[in-house]
């Protein structure tokens, strides 16, 4: 079975600082999709990004970047110089069925709450 | 904007009832799909629909029911409806290639009294 865990429930930091999120997956596939999403107070699913588990390269956008390591089936995600407006809650997700060659549900983890105080 | 619409946005309504979510994915979209969010259980995955057939189930109850229309919107049926029910419903919606990234709906907010 597929499974996400994110270890860290709350974090709180003080803008400017650097945050790490933590995301370890487990899957039996060999293909398969990773992907970080937004929640903030005002509710909706923000899609941050995907990353498939033939391309290990680290991602960077702006103050996010992401640090997928195969050999530990981590997939992390860093804000650097935290600002208020990141305050939200951060979700790990990892798709399944893709060798079935359908489009897949996602299977998340319980999330990280993030809180950014001035 | 994710471009995918979910009405209503709140509901509130009685132990016993009966209630009808609707969701309108973005144009193109061929696959919906239907999250449970709630304090002690997360998000969890109801159950997914590809060109109004039904894909892939997850932890659905038996008392909900949810279907895809030929138009591609797709309405999920809660009935019997319990105190435990009251969660936000997500809908999302993707293309429906494989690995492709899901976009959500800003959710309807369940309240069981």
């Amino acid at each position: 079975a597929q499974k996400v865990t994110q270890a860290q429930t709350e974090i709180s930091v003080v803008e400017k600082e650097d945050v790490t999120l933590d995301c370890v997956y487990e899957t039996r596939d060999t293909t398969y999709y990773l992907f970080w999403y937004k929640q903030p107070p005002s509710g909706e699913l923000v899609f941050l990004i995907r990353r498939n588990s033939f391309d290990e390269q680290n991602e960077i956008s702006g103050r996010y970047s992401w640090n997928f390591q195969k050999s530990t089936s981590s997939f992390n995600f860093t804000i650097t110089a935290s600002q208020v407006v990141d305050s939200a809650v951060y979700f790990c997700a990892l798709s399944e069925g893709i060798n079935t060659g359908t489009a897949s549900k996602l299977t998340f983890g319980t999330g990280t709450r993030l809180q950014v105080t001035l | 904007d994710s471009g995918v619409t979910q009405t209503p946005k709140h509901l509130i309504t009685a132990t016993g009832q009966r209630v009808t979510l609707r969701c309108s994915p973005r144009s193109g979209d061929l696959s919906v799909y239907w999250y449970q969010q709630s304090l002690d259980q997360g998000l969890q995955f109801l159950i997914q629909y590809y060109n109004g057939e039904e894909r892939a189930k997850g932890n659905i109850l038996e008392r909900f029911s949810a279907q895809q229309f030929p138009d591609l919107h797709s309405e999920l049926n809660l009935s019997s409806l319990e105190l435990g029910d009251s969660a936000l419903y997500f809908c999302a919606s993707s293309v429906g290639t494989v690995g492709g990234e899901l976009f959500f709906g800003e959710g309807s907010r369940l309240t069981v009294l």
